[in-house]
């Protein structure tokens, strides 16, 4: 069961617009949410959060929003340049106290955006 | 400063050979992480340290066996491996304060199984 799903693989993007990739999840016990971007054979870099008693979060061109209800986020790039074409994973984690969480990851989507 | 390294970059090895993995952080994190990722799809975790005591083991094969020696260093003994182990193996590092405790990645090592 896929606790957390990026159902669009791709997206491509004209310069300049903004990009936005979508994020679903399952799991109600999830307390915060994270979007890494990821180059191929790298490590994911981590972008932006947010908690879940928040809506928004907002980090120069970076904007994530969450639904609770909805069980839904989404991460606005605007304006989208070429340096942002890679892979964007969106992942889930709860809280545990005194203990690393484990990050449950979407499938990714892969951005591309062209001059 | 959010370095996480990883090394070595590549490895190659054989089903018999024994090598090890390693991850360093100086960012006075308390949990250390080990993720597999294989290609075209996400990282998957495998173990996680928390105060350098092994809190999470995703029921991964005894082939694979950490260690923490300590708060800064993570290691991954390998052992008899598989060719289906052949993947990209990640280590992040996290503060564990805070109402979001974010996970930093290391570059990763490539192995190949032969």
């Amino acid at each position: 069961d896929q606790q957390v799903k990026q159902n669009s693989p791709s997206l491509s993007v004209q310069e300049g617009r903004i990009s936005i990739l979508n994020c679903d999840y399952t799991n109600s016990m999830f307390d915060y949410f994270l979007w890494y971007k990821k180059y191929p054979a790298e490590g994911p870099t981590f972008l932006i959060s947010i908690s879940s008693i928040k809506d928004k979060n907002e980090d120069g061109r970076f904007t994530v929003f969450l639904n609770k209800s909805a069980k839904h986020l989404s991460l606005h790039i605007v304006p989208s340049q070429p340096g942002d074409s890679a892979v964007y994973f969106c992942a889930a984690s709860a809280r545990v106290d005194n203990q690393g969480g484990k990050l449950i990851f979407g499938q990714g989507t892969e951005l591309s955006v062209k001059p | 400063d959010t370095e996480v390294t990883q090394t070595p970059k590549h490895l190659v090895m054989g089903m018999t050979n024994k090598k090890s993995l390693k991850c360093e952080q100086h960012m006075g994190h308390r949990a250390m992480y080990w993720y597999k990722q294989k290609a075209k799809k996400p990282p998957e975790l495998m173990f996680v340290y928390s105060y350098e005591k092994l809190s999470i083991n995703e029921s991964v094969p005894s082939r694979f066996s950490p260690e923490c020696p300590n708060s800064s260093l993570l290691n991954l003994h390998l052992h008899a491996l598989q060719p289906e182990d052949s993947a990209l193996y990640l280590c992040a590092s996290s503060q564990l304060e805070g109402l979001i405790d974010t996970q930093y990645f290391g570059p990763g090592t490539r192995l190949t199984v032969l």
